[in-house]
């Protein structure tokens, strides 16, 4: 069955940085696109970034442009997000989603499954 | 501030009928790019709930259907039941902003 498990959130200061891994498993993960989406506590959902199923194109939203990198390594499985210059309001439930290939059929852009987030506070 | 807008909240009685609306602009559901919903319960993921503006998933319930009409979406539960008690997503793509787009979310609430 499809899998994906976040890992690397925590307790982070002001200005430093963090990793975030996401383990797929149950699929071929080289066919999808994947995202990052975060959730400020008792917020809505906020996409963060996608990264295209061959790693060539890379999207963000603006409020973490220049500052957060997403990236993907087919041989592992797994999906990364870099996050650098951390602000308070960075503080979140991190998660990763797939995004079907067109030839499922599944419209542009959809999330078909998502793992079950990890937390980053940014807090001094 | 979400350029996808739904209501805050939503309610209705077991077995009533209630739509969550979601309005975009000619950039993001007006282009033609697909709405998809998403249902998360309390201290859960969300989940895919609709695809595509109307196809549901393998295990979602037809009580559960979309539709889609120019700028807007709508997203409609019938014979509502306890456990549909959740907040609600809709989301699209938006060809201005090259991203991903999610609605505010809208809480239902079963009276």
């Amino acid at each position: 069955q499809v899998q994906l498990v976040e890992s690397g959130g925590g307790v982070v200061q002001p200005g430093r940085s963090l990793r975030l891994s996401c383990a797929a498993s149950g699929f071929t993960f080289s066919r999808f696109a994947m995202h990052w989406v975060r959730q400020a506590p008792g917020k809505g959902l906020e996409w963060v970034a996608i990264v295209w199923s061959d790693g060539s194109h890379k999207y963000y939203a603006d409020s973490v442009k220049g500052r957060f990198t997403i990236s993907r390594d087919s041989s592992k499985n797994t999906l990364y997000l870099q996050m650098n210059s951390l602000r308070a309001e960075d503080t979140a439930v991190y998660y990763c989603a797939r995004d079907p290939p067109p030839s499922d059929d599944y419209g542009d852009y959809s999330l078909d499954y998502w793992g079950q987030g990890t937390l980053v506070t940014v807090s001094s | 501030q979400s350029v996808l807008t739904q209501p805050p909240s939503v309610s209705g009685a077991p077995g009533q009928r209630v739509t969550i609306s979601c309005t975009g602009s000619g950039s993001n559901i007006g282009a033609g790019h697909d709405v998809h919903w998403y249902q998360q319960l309390p201290r859960t993921a969300p989940k895919l709930l609709i695809y595509g503006n109307s196809n549901r998933p393998s295990g979602v319930p037809d009580r559960f259907s979309g539709s889609k009409s120019g700028t807007s979406a709508s997203l409609a539960i019938t014979g509502l039941q306890a456990e549909d008690e959740a907040d609600y997503y809709c989301q699209s793509y938006d060809s201005s902003l090259s991203g991903v787009l999610f609605g505010g979310g809208t809480k239902l609430t079963v009276l």
